[in-house]
């Protein structure tokens, strides 16, 4: 399995554009995850789906932040207008039973 | 909300020397995780642990879990230079799908 996939892996981009990050996770695992990496915040959880349905949205931290799943191969993140104070590095995680496999991330730079 | 404590923030060690990071939640966890992440890498899940009390070894790693299930500890006896990296603690809570990291310890090792 070549793991949890996601693109792009780096991404800039200027204030007030739209940015749409993609995963796909292992083929399978029934939970997705989409993370944020800063250095101030650390590891936040912004949204998890299971089987494909929305469970948790409460870690999105605002409207301009959109989330889907619209199979099990694919989830996007998008992020509409993006801010300075967005740049951060998004992971992706799928799950089935127990732990995390994680993707390599999207470093995202809004300039 | 659930939180999720960890220390230090921040180790150097000479190469040799043991290691360890303490992690402590507000609440009492279903089980906690522990992943590694290498500098630009993404966290790789390292070990879980559900029992209370429950102590588990890999090579020179021993990761513990608390009587009460509140807290753990991971151990690194001998450090190498290939232990660089920051680890991470994430715990969940019974029933909960959702794993909460703490801000992780950032370990150094000097050769």
């Amino acid at each position: 399995d070549a793991g949890v996939i996601q693109s792009p892996r780096h991404e800039v981009t200027e204030m007030g554009q739209e940015v749409t990050l993609r995963c796909k996770p292992i083929s399978g695992h029934d939970y997705l995850f989409w993370y944020r990496q800063t250095m101030m915040r650390g590891l936040e959880l912004l949204i998890y789906f299971n089987n494909n349905v929305p469970i948790d949205d409460s870690g999105m931290p605002e409207d301009r932040f959109s989330a889907k799943m619209p199979n099990a191969s694919f989830s996007t993140l998008k992020i509409q207008p993006s801010e300075p104070r967005d740049s951060a590095v998004y992971f992706c995680a799928s799950k089935d039973r127990g732990s995390y496999t994680f993707g390599s991330g999207t470093r995202l730079t809004v300039v | 909300g659930q939180q999720v404590m960890q220390i230090p923030q921040y180790q150097h060690v000479q190469e040799g020397e043991d290691f360890t990071t303490y992690c402590n939640s507000s609440t009492t966890l279903s089980n906690i995780q522990w992943y590694k992440q290498r500098p630009g890498g993404h966290p790789v899940f390292l070990i879980q642990l559900v029992k209370s009390g429950e102590v588990k070894k890999q090579k020179r790693l021993t990761f513990q879990f608390g009587e009460a299930k509140k807290n753990s500890s991971l151990h690194i006896t001998a450090t190498q230079t290939t232990d660089v990296g920051t680890y991470f603690c994430a715990g969940s809570l019974k029933g909960g799908n959702k794993l909460v990291f703490g801000a992780g310890t950032i370990l150094r090792v000097k050769s």
